[in-house]
């Protein structure tokens, strides 16, 4: 089993709909990292959480350390926002990541 | 927010060639930086963590005398792949954290091609 898991696999949407990305883990971690890949390549961190919940924008995070599971929200989504999502959890210096998300958002 | 930058962003270069890449921090001081690779459809992959003044660690089956690490200083890390091969290519990116932070800036990638 691996210890970042991430689901679903796939997702379309159409646009507007509300999606959610799911991320559990089973190591003990310092922080939790969502990322966005886009099909160039570029990797953008979204958010960084090690408690709670932030938002920025559409994106809403949040992150249960005692179920040790994490959510990525989008609202109102939009075909610039199809990408890969991948969920990474970091204790000091090592960092695993999911296998991502490939998120398609149809116009 | 922080930046890092990589250059370059694609490159193609001959069998037996060697290639470098950079990876800079341009408005944090990065203490540490990490290299990772990715093969198509599939996730980042730790190769080495280099802290500035000191040698890389590199991780289970990543060839140190192949992908050469370099961190001279707080603001620029840099990978040479040298001798590559076509089994090389691949995207390779760059992360940057400050000291006593968890939080990684990542780059935006380099994309190898050996032809």
């Amino acid at each position: 089993k691996n210890e970042v898991e991430q689901s679903p696999q796939n997702l379309t949407a159409q646009e507007g709909e509300f999606i959610t990305i799911n991320c559990s883990y089973s190591v003990g971690i310092s922080a939790l990292h969502w990322l966005q890949q886009h099909p160039g390549g570029g990797i953008v961190s979204l958010f960084m959480l090690s408690s709670g919940k932030k938002k920025h924008g559409r994106l809403i995070a949040t992150i249960n350390i005692q179920e040790k599971h994490s959510s990525l929200h989008i609202t109102a989504s939009h075909p610039r926002d199809s990408a890969v999502y991948i969920c990474a959890v970091g204790q000091d210096n090592d960092m695993r990541f999911g296998a991502g998300t490939r998120l398609t958002v149809k116009p | 927010g922080a930046v890092v930058s990589q250059h370059p962003s694609r490159v193609i270069c001959k069998s037996g060639t060697s290639v470098k890449i950079e990876c800079r921090s341009l408005d944090f001081q990065a203490t540490t930086m990490f290299w990772y690779r990715q093969f198509p459809k599939q996730s980042l992959m730790l190769m080495a963590t280099s802290n500035e003044g000191s040698k890389a660690t590199y991780e289970q089956g990543v060839e140190k005398d192949k992908f050469l690490i370099n961190h001279a200083s707080l603001t620029l890390s840099t990978l040479t792949v040298t001798s590559a091969h076509p089994e090389d290519s691949s995207f390779y990116i760059c992360s940057a954290k400050r000291e006593f932070s968890h939080e990684q800036y990542f780059g935006p990638g380099t994309r190898l091609t050996v032809t």
